[in-house]
């Protein structure tokens, strides 16, 4: 059984901190993983990707993959009010492509407050 | 980004209906779209995945029956909810992916059934 964790929350940070948000899964040979951003009431929204080892950043986000830990995070850095919101890891089936199913975990409820 | 576009939005329809749910992707190739249903303060559970011009692959625990799936084309997925009954009242979103786009969300249908 694959698996995705995530610590539900909520994840409390003022505004202008550093939000961290964590994900490990148990599927060793996974090999593509991804933060969604659902706001209430809305459907997911695709904000990263990662596939190799180390740091990919976009503006204000940052994904961190360690296969050999398979864990996988998300920092979002000067957090905004409107970064609150539901966020999903999600990682791709090994052996599928990198655009095939999806295991979700949970979803990290954020909030940032003024 | 890629755009996917769902419709109808919202539903309200009386017992006993069939529902017919349209997932496009707009600007590329979706060779595979999957569809989805969220319950209020849950995950997303994947109810079936569909590969364009092939029959569905259903999740374990989903009638095929009610949920008819047809992918023709590599830009229209449709999910027909058959009979719907008011346990089916849930938000029912749908993801397309391409051979070089992940999975993006539909805005979602929300049906509720009286």
């Amino acid at each position: 059984q694959k698996e995705v964790e995530q610590n539900s929350g909520p994840l409390s940070v003022p505004e202008g901190a550093i939000a961290s948000l964590n994900c490990t899964y148990s599927d060793r040979g996974s090999q593509s993983f991804f933060w969604y951003r659902q706001y209430s009431g809305k459907s997911p929204e695709l904000i990263m990707f990662i596939y190799s080892n180390g740091d990919k950043e976009d503006g204000r986000f940052t994904a961190q993959l360690n296969k050999a830990s398979q864990y996988v995070s998300l920092l979002i850095r000067d957090s905004q009010p409107s970064d609150s919101a539901t966020y999903l890891c999600a990682v791709a089936d090994a052996g599928g492509t990198s655009y095939g199913k999806l295991t979700f975990g949970q979803g990290t409820i954020l909030t940032v407050h003024p | 980004g890629a755009v996917v576009s769902q419709h109808p939005s919202r539903v309200i329809c009386k017992s006993g209906t069939s529902v017919k749910i349209e997932c496009r992707s707009l600007d590329f190739q979706a060779t595979t779209m999957f569809w989805y249903r969220q319950f209020p303060k849950q995950s997303l559970m994947l109810m079936a995945t569909s590969n364009e011009g092939s029959k569905a692959t259903y999740e374990q625990g989903v009638e095929k029956d009610k949920f008819l799936i047809n992918h023709a084309s590599l830009t229209l997925s449709t999910l027909t909810v058959t009979s719907a009954h008011p346990e089916d009242s849930s938000f029912y979103i749908c993801s397309a992916s391409g051979s070089a786009q992940p999975q993006h969300f539909g805005d979602g249908t929300r049906l509720s059934i009286l």
